[in-house]
């Protein structure tokens, strides 16, 4: 059964550096979303992009974050200057069609990142 | 605002015993409602949805869930549980008129006892 992937599944950097989370979702998937658990809390949406443009973000995906289709297959999660609240699991997600409730959105294992 | 609370952090069960795994929500609109569970390094993997056609929704390995929009619940159960089921399960909103947001609550963590 095809599944999202997720690279690396954990990452340690330093505040302050630049870390890129990769992700390879299904491949007839077309729309895109990263989302985040910091420990002892809720998943939070951050953004969903679709045809080479982000869609939707929420109020945590602020201008030190990113995220790009640099080709067919994968999409990343840019974090520019990473802060120690950056610390949580990241969590990729595609879906096959979407723009509306009740589609469903397939997960990948997460990156674990920490930031010192 | 869309918001879902599920009420218990951790629930502990006997293998054989019934597993119930309490969710309310909240929702301006006629809300989609999904459950998915966590295995220890895996992916979140859907166990069901429910999206305005029956109530009473049946998923995968055994689980099923009741809507009742009068209680505002989605709760999940499951008549008997195996070791398997050991994991962390989250009730699940999708934010209507979005690109797909989806709002989480912040998980059950099920134990089985042998």
């Amino acid at each position: 059964e095809p599944e999202v992937t997720q690279t690396p599944s954990h990452q340690v950097t330093q505040m302050g550096q630049e870390v890129i989370l990769r992700c390879v979702p299904i491949s007839n998937h077309l729309y895109f979303y990263w989302y985040r658990q910091i420990l002892g809390q809720k998943v939070e949406f951050l953004v969903s992009f679709y045809n080479n443009e982000i869609s939707e973000k929420s109020e945590i995906f602020d201008d030190q974050f990113s995220v790009e289709r640099p080709d067919g297959s994968n999409f990343t999660l840019k974090i520019r200057s990473t802060k120690l609240e950056d610390s949580a699991m990241y969590f990729c997600a595609s879906s096959l069609v979407g723009g509306g409730a009740g589609e469903t959105q397939y997960f990948g294992p997460g990156t674990r990142l920490l930031v010192l | 605002a869309q918001s879902v609370t599920q009420l218990d952090s951790h629930v502990s069960v006997s293998e054989g015993t019934p597993v119930l795994l309490r969710c309310n929500y909240s929702s301006s609109y006629s809300p989609s409602l999904f459950w998915y569970v966590q295995h220890p390094n895996k992916g979140l993997q859907l166990l069901l949805k429910y999206t305005s056609a029956a109530t009473l929704v049946k998923g995968i390995n055994g689980f099923e869930a009741e809507f009742k929009k009068s209680e505002t619940s989605f709760h999940l159960t499951k008549p008997s549980a195996h070791m398997s089921d050991a994991a962390e399960y989250f009730c699940v909103v999708s934010v209507g008129g979005s690109q797909g947001n989806l709002i989480f609550g912040k998980g059950t963590k099920l134990s089985v006892k042998p």
